[in-house]
């Protein structure tokens, strides 16, 4: 069973901070997705990461993914508190294709103060 | 395109009450799913679809079905309510599951009641 784990699970940052949130799977995987979801709202992508290595990054966001270690990251730059929200990490865990049969971590709350 | 769209909103069922969320995509997109979201556990597989006439269990199926008939529809029945339905239900529906992998999007949640 594949488990996925993201850590933390609560972030409370000042405002130009830097900080990293983590996402570690437990089976093999070549698929890794991230999500931002603001309160009662739905989830919105940020990022696709399908290779060992990729890395993607969109303004103050940068997402990358070591499939080996089986570890992913999303790495803030300079917080600020429009980043407020709930990240997740989903990973598809069929390999050499995808079946998006997506399992998510549970989530970590950012909190970004002035 | 509207998306994917959910109906209804917002919902209080009765233990035992029986209701369909229905979820519809104008983007002809062959993969379609559902999860729920509880607090503090992400979100959990449902039920999905690969394509009209084909659907397949996820996570956690008991208490779900669903059928596709069309492309664009994809509803969420639920048998006999009980209280450990309570959560928010999100629809995904992603292009081609056979194409270079791209994102799920998702509708914006039907928030269930059971009482």
């Amino acid at each position: 069973e594949l488990k996925v784990e993201q850590n933390p699970l609560f972030l409370s940052m000042q405002e130009g901070k830097n900080y990293t949130i983590y996402c570690n799977y437990s089976t093999t995987s070549d698929r890794l997705y991230w999500y931002r979801q603001d309160p009662g709202k739905s989830l919105e992508s940020l990022f696709v990461l399908l290779s060992n290595g990729a890395v993607k990054q969109e303004g103050r966001l940068m997402a990358s993914l070591d499939t080996k270690a089986r570890l992913s990251t999303l790495h803030i730059t300079a917080a600020v508190h429009d980043l407020s929200a709930t990240y997740f990490c989903a990973v598809d865990p069929y390999r050499g294709g995808s079946n998006y049969k997506l399992t998510f971590g549970k989530g970590t709350l950012l909190t970004v103060n002035p | 395109n509207a998306g994917v769209t959910q109906t209804p909103k917002f919902q209080v069922l009765k233990t035992g009450q029986s209701m369909t969320l229905q979820c519809a995509q104008d983007m002809n997109h062959e993969y379609m799913s559902w999860y729920r979201q509880d607090p503090g556990m992400g979100l959990r597989l449902i039920h999905y679809s690969v394509g009209a006439g084909i659907t397949d269990q996820g996570e956690v199926p008991n208490g779900y079905n669903v059928s596709r008939s069309t492309t664009e529809d994809f509803p969420l029945r639920l048998l006999s309510a009980a209280p450990s339905q309570t959560s928010v239900y999100f629809c995904a529906s992603t292009p081609d599951v056979w194409a270079l992998p791209d994102t799920q999007y998702f509708g914006p949640g039907t928030r269930l009641t059971v009482l």
